[in-house]
């Protein structure tokens, strides 16, 4: 009973491409978040949606943008992808702003720029 | 200094050992999450808590708020609980702030 999808599990790109990451979730919940995840950093917060079309900018937003055109799902795109973000993207979501409500992950997408 | 910090960064144990791994914040918070996460990257939410004791199985999580302090056990470790073990805090805002991690290895 998968809850938290995201289209890839490895993806190769060339430096300079535009990339789409998707993220389904189908729980309805009102918050979708992207993390990347780096060896010694742990995950990091690029941004984060708490409605349709809402975005917040995470700590480390610079290079990427997000789209939320319906609220099943969250895009995050990288504009021209350099090698720096080669790293494991995470998307997550959970009800709105209930500290209680536990959040749920997807798998992960593991993104190589060449 | 983080916001989050795990201890240890990485435990090696023998079958059967008990294991604890312990997370303390710095900041006010609703809730504490403990994650596992296993190779090939999914993660898998645990425990949320915001005050006392939970247990499921064979782990147990504890959180004492005065001390901005809790932590994860294992009783009776096995090589499947090998993985990677996260504790992230959610404060007054919506997302969460997650500590680096506890790799954790069991030997049979």
């Amino acid at each position: 009973d998968v809850k938290v999808t995201q289209s890839s599990r490895y993806l190769v790109k060339r430096t300079g491409e535009k990339v789409f990451l998707e993220c389904v979730q189908d729980m309805d919940h009102e918050n979708m978040f992207w993390y990347r995840q780096d060896p010694g950093l742990g995950l990091r917060l690029i941004y984060f949606s708490y409605d349709v079309k809402m975005k917040e900018k995470g700590d480390i937003p610079e290079g990427y943008s997000v789209s939320r055109e319906k609220k099943e799902r969250f895009s995050l795109i990288l504009e021209s992808a350099s090698t720096n973000q080669t790293s494991m993207y995470l998307c997550a979501s959970s009800f709105r702003d209930r500290g209680l409500y536990e959040a749920f992950f997807g798998q992960g997408t593991r993104l190589t720029v060449v | 200094k983080n916001e989050v910090e795990q201890s240890p960064q990485n435990l090696t144990a023998q079958e059967g050992e008990f294991i604890t791994i312990n997370c303390s914040y710095s900041v006010g918070i609703s809730a504490l999450h403990w994650l596992q996460q296993h190779p090939g990257g999914g993660i898998v939410s645990l425990f949320m808590l915001s005050s006392g004791k939970k247990k499921h199985g064979r782990l147990i999580a504890t959180i004492n708020i005065q001390e901005k302090h809790s932590s994860l056990h294992i009783t009776a470790s096995h090589p499947r609980d090998s993985a990677v073990y996260i504790c992230a805090v959610r404060g007054a805002a919506r997302q969460l702030t997650f500590g680096s991690g506890t790799q954790l290895t069991v030997l049979p």
